[in-house]
């Protein structure tokens, strides 16, 4: 299994400005993913994070918007940039890891992020 | 391309009443199934999965969830509803390549529960 922190919990932004998001795992793990989960709707992956290589973004997001790294096996950021109200959402970091015999994905409480 | 979907975007029970959350998917090969909860200010915790083997499997807080090919469901069901049950649900479904990456996730049924 895989215990997430997620840094800020909640942040109240100014549209044009940009937030770093910081997704710690409490052991080493090879893929992580962040999500995307606007208002009233399920979620979307926004890009797969493999340490040593670049993210892999899902259609409809781009790496100038949503850059991301993954310096190592226990730790990602994602920045939300130059931001609008439409990028108000809860972002979820998971990871993949093994459990029961089979992977499964486990996330983190996420961060709730308001665009004003 | 895979998809997941949820009818119910939200139902309301009596404490102590049956639950059932429909989830119907599409997918064009063997599925992986799941089902989360999200509580309020939470994360997801996963609830229940199938990989392979019998089709009715057992999940944490007494719920249970049935694969049914046929029709292409993973139901998720409770006995007995507890007030601590009220949250969002989700159905997600995977590749079948003995990883959990990838998941596509249905809408969500929101669970209110009275007492």
């Amino acid at each position: 299994s895989a215990v997430i922190s997620q840094k800020p919990s909640r942040d109240i932004c100014q549209r044009g400005t940009s937030l770093t998001i910081q997704c710690q795992v409490d052991s080493q793990v090879t893929m992580m993913f962040w999500y995307r989960q606007q208002p009233g709707q399920s979620l979307t992956l926004i890009a797969t994070a493999n340490q040593g290589s670049e993210a892999t973004y899902e259609s409809g997001f781009v790496i100038d918007k949503f850059p991301i790294s993954r310096p190592n096996l226990t730790f990602s950021t994602l920045t939300v940039s130059n931001m609008s109200p439409e990028d108000s959402s809860i972002y979820l970091c998971s990871v993949e890891a093994q459990a029961r015999g089979y992977n499964e994905q486990f996330f983190g409480p996420g961060t709730r992020l308001t665009v004003l | 391309a895979q998809s997941v979907t949820q009818p119910d975007i939200h139902i309301t029970v009596s404490e102590g009443a049956s639950l059932e959350l429909r989830c119907n998917y599409s997918y064009g090969a063997t599925p992986y199934l799941f089902w989360y909860v999200q509580s309020p200010g939470q994360g997801l915790q996963l609830l229940l999965k199938y990989f392979s083997g019998d089709t009715l499997v057992q999940g944490i807080k007494g719920f249970e969830a049935e694969f049914k090919r046929s029709q292409s469901s993973f139901n998720l069901r409770k006995p007995s509803v507890h007030w601590s049950d009220a949250a969002e649900y989700f159905c997600a479904v995977g590749p079948f390549t003995g990883t959990a990456s990838k998941l596509t996730f249905g809408t969500g049924t929101r669970l209110q529960v009275t007492l």
